[in-house]
């Protein structure tokens, strides 16, 4: 399959501060990347649809301008984690694909973000 | 009612054994359907597509009955490296085509 990485691998920041996390297709062109959200013992819960070249779309409940995604090109998104509180402590997970998401979503290593 | 709802579990096997999972979904206009599996503190991995005629791949067996809206993975001869957490996974729910939703994941732990 193809190949997602994600950077960083985990990050620990202190509340307030912004974290950005990226997401890049290594392999492919990615024009759909999507952004998850994992809980401890929750299962993975949609955050944002991007797509390159437009705006995200945002599933209800996730605030726009708390996470802003960027996905300027066809092999990189970026998830800023705006002003960070101890509740945004999660598991973030990307996942790529072609085709608007037509295709099998191919998911990155996931981002562990501890807010202290 | 949740959109994708499982058993969570956990499941405790001895090796060898054989374990279904079981997975129904709300929305009847979903198109695709899967079992991912994913180990802790790592990324979801796509186990297998589930086809309205049943399919195996190996070990594995899924079913998908779209009247029940009802999936369901059979797991024969369990092994050590099986255990880990089983994701149903349902596609083309909501206004994006492409949107995956999961359900809360079965645990499955295989002994010696």
């Amino acid at each position: 399959g193809a190949v997602v990485s994600q950077h960083p691998s985990r990050v620990i920041c202190k509340s307030g501060t912004s974290v950005k996390i990226e997401c890049r297709s290594l392999d492919f062109q990615a024009t759909t990347m999507f952004w998850y959200r994992q809980f401890p013992k929750k299962s993975l819960m949609l955050m944002a649809t991007s797509n390159e070249g437009s705006k995200a779309t945002y599933e209800q409940g996730v605030e726009k301008d708390k996470f802003l995604i960027n996905h300027a090109s066809l092999t990189l998104s970026t998830l800023t984690v705006t002003s960070a509180h101890p509740e945004d402590s999660s598991f973030y997970i990307c996942s790529a694909s072609s085709a608007g998401g037509l295709y099998e979503q191919f998911f990155g290593p996931g981002t562990r973000l501890t807010v202290l | 009612r949740k959109e994708v709802e499982q058993d969570p579990g956990p499941f405790n096997v001895p090796e060898g054994a054989t374990v279904a999972f079981n997975c129904t979904y709300s929305n009847s206009a979903s198109q695709s359907f899967f079992w991912y599996r994913q180990d802790c503190r790592k990324e979801p991995k796509l186990l297998m597509s589930v086809y309205s005629s049943g399919n195996e791949d190996g070990r594995f067996t899924a079913q998908l009955n779209r009247a029940s809206q009802y999936i369901s993975l059979l797991i024969r001869d369990s092994k050590l490296s099986d255990s880990a957490t089983y994701l149903c996974v349902v596609k083309g729910l909501g206004t994006s085509y492409g949107k995956l939703t999961f359900g809360q994941g079965t645990i499955l732990t295989v002994h010696p």
